[in-house]
């Protein structure tokens, strides 16, 4: 079946990296995507991969694609407290139309 | 960029009444809404594709009477929990694609409503 994996909560310090890990079921993913929400608003798209990359890269933000695991991660360089908000993972499954989301990890940054 | 409010925010109600939940998309046309329902510390749950102008595709165990959903116009989806019940309570989130945006990753690109909070007493 379908299934995206994250863990809940990842706490790091103001300028230090932080990575946020996933994993996937679905080996006919064609794109998996980032998200990101912030307290009251509503899911803002991050960055997205297409399923034959192995990374890419957008200012601070680094994803990376381990296909053959299905192991998706997000690394954002030189975390801020702005950072601080649930993040995302989704893939693109089942057909045009369909997005499977994790559960969502919480980051809290701190001075 | 594309903005989806969502009314109301909160809203608390007895068991056994019905709830209406409104989706717009402000500055763009959407063909089709999606109605989400996120669990505590769970991943979202697709219930439904909503588009305008046709029947609504629900997902796989979510009962198409209880939550009717109806996407009158290319800017507006309601979602109705009748006869609700202490279990509905949750956080439900829509979202809407941009009619325009076509092909490639993009063109699934969803814009996510704030939510809203359903308290069942």
């Amino acid at each position: 079946g379908e299934d995206v994996e994250q863990s809940l909560f990842l706490s790091v310090r103001e300028g230090d990296s932080s990575v946020i890990n996933c994993t996937y079921t679905d080996s006919s993913s064609t794109y998996l995507y980032w998200y990101k929400q912030e307290p009251g608003a509503g899911l803002q798209l991050l960055t997205y991969i297409f399923s034959n990359m192995d990374m890419k890269q957008d200012q601070r933000l680094t994803v990376l694609l381990n296909k053959k695991d299905k192991h998706l991660s997000l690394r954002i360089a030189d975390t801020q407290t702005g950072d601080s908000a649930i993040y995302f993972c989704a893939e693109r499954s089942g057909g045009y139309n369909k997005l499977i989301f994790g559960a969502g990890t919480r980051l809290a940054v701190h001075p | 960029g594309a903005v989806v409010s969502q009314h109301p925010s909160r809203v608390i109600c007895k068991s056994g009444t019905s709830v209406k939940i409104e989706c717009r998309s402000l500055d763009f046309q959407a063909t089709t809404m999606f109605w989400y329902r996120q669990f505590p510390k769970k991943s979202l749950m697709l219930m439904a594709t909503s588009n305008e102008g046709s029947k609504a595709t629900y997902e796989q165990g979510v009962e198409k009477d209880k939550f009717l959903i109806n996407h009158a116009s290319l800017t507006l989806s309601t979602l109705t929990v009748t006869s609700a019940h202490p279990e509905d309570s949750s956080f439900y989130i829509c979202s809407a694609r941009d009619r325009v945006v076509a092909g490639g990753p993009s063109s699934n690109e969803q814009f996510f409503g704030p939510g809203t909070r359903l308290t069942v007493l």
